[in-house]
């Protein structure tokens, strides 16, 4: 069975300080996408990165960078230089591979919430 | 070029009352699915279809009803509201293939009395 945990429930930092959020994943698919959905004050859904399970290159977009592990079965996502901005709940998801007869469920972890304080 | 689109935005129902939440896409996705959201909980697969005519359960179907007579329609059913009930919903969509994301509606929130 597929399962995603994301053991921090809510983390505060100040402003400017660097801050990691951990997902932990499991699979019995060798084949499988994760990704990285933030969700702000407002409600929606916003999508961040989406990773095969080919492709460990760590991923680096401004202050986001993201680093997947198959070896510890994680997908963490640190934010440099958090901004107020930053402040959401921040979701990771896992989805066995696209391929034909798949039923392409995407399972969420129970999120992180982010307060970064000015 | 709309994406997904839910309705209603809010909706406030009587224990016992049915309603449908209505999702649209204007992508030819094949792919939908219905989520509720509940504090602490994250998102919970609700039901899921792969194409017209085909759905299935999720994670938490109980007390849910879908049907996808069309590429474009996912709607999900209520028939007898429960306070248990009360969330938020997500609708989400994807493209059949190796290179697609998911695109998700702006949610309903609905409060159960």
């Amino acid at each position: 069975a597929q399962k995603v945990t994301q053991a921090q429930t809510e983390i505060s930092v100040v402003e400017k300080e660097d801050v990691t959020l951990d997902c932990v994943y499991e699979t019995r698919d060798t084949t499988y996408y994760l990704f990285w959905y933030k969700q702000p004050p407002s409600g929606e859904l916003v999508f961040l990165i989406r990773r095969n399970s080919f492709d460990e290159q760590n991923e680096i977009s401004g202050r986001y960078s993201w680093n997947f592990q198959k070896s510890t079965s994680s997908f963490n996502f640190t934010i440099t230089a958090s901004q107020v901005v930053d402040s959401a709940v921040y979701f990771c998801a896992l989805s066995e591979a696209w391929y034909g007869g798949a039923t392409n469920k995407l399972i969420f972890g129970t999120g992180t919430l982010l307060a970064v304080q000015p | 070029n709309a994406g997904v689109t839910q309705t209603p935005k809010f909706q406030v129902l009587k224990t016992g009352q049915s309603m449908t939440l209505q999702c649209a896409q204007d992508m030819n996705h094949e792919y939908m699915s219905w989520y509720r959201q509940d504090p602490g909980m994250g998102l919970r697969l609700i039901h899921y279809s792969v194409g017209a005519g085909i759905t299935d359960q999720g994670e938490v179907p109980n007390g849910y009803n879908v049907s996808r007579s069309t590429t474009e329609d996912f709607p999900l059913r209520l028939l007898s509201a429960a306070p248990s009930q009360t969330s938020v919903y997500f609708c989400a969509s994807r493209e059949t293939g190796m290179s697609y994301g998911y695109t998700f509606g702006s949610g309903t929130r609905l409060t159960v009395v």
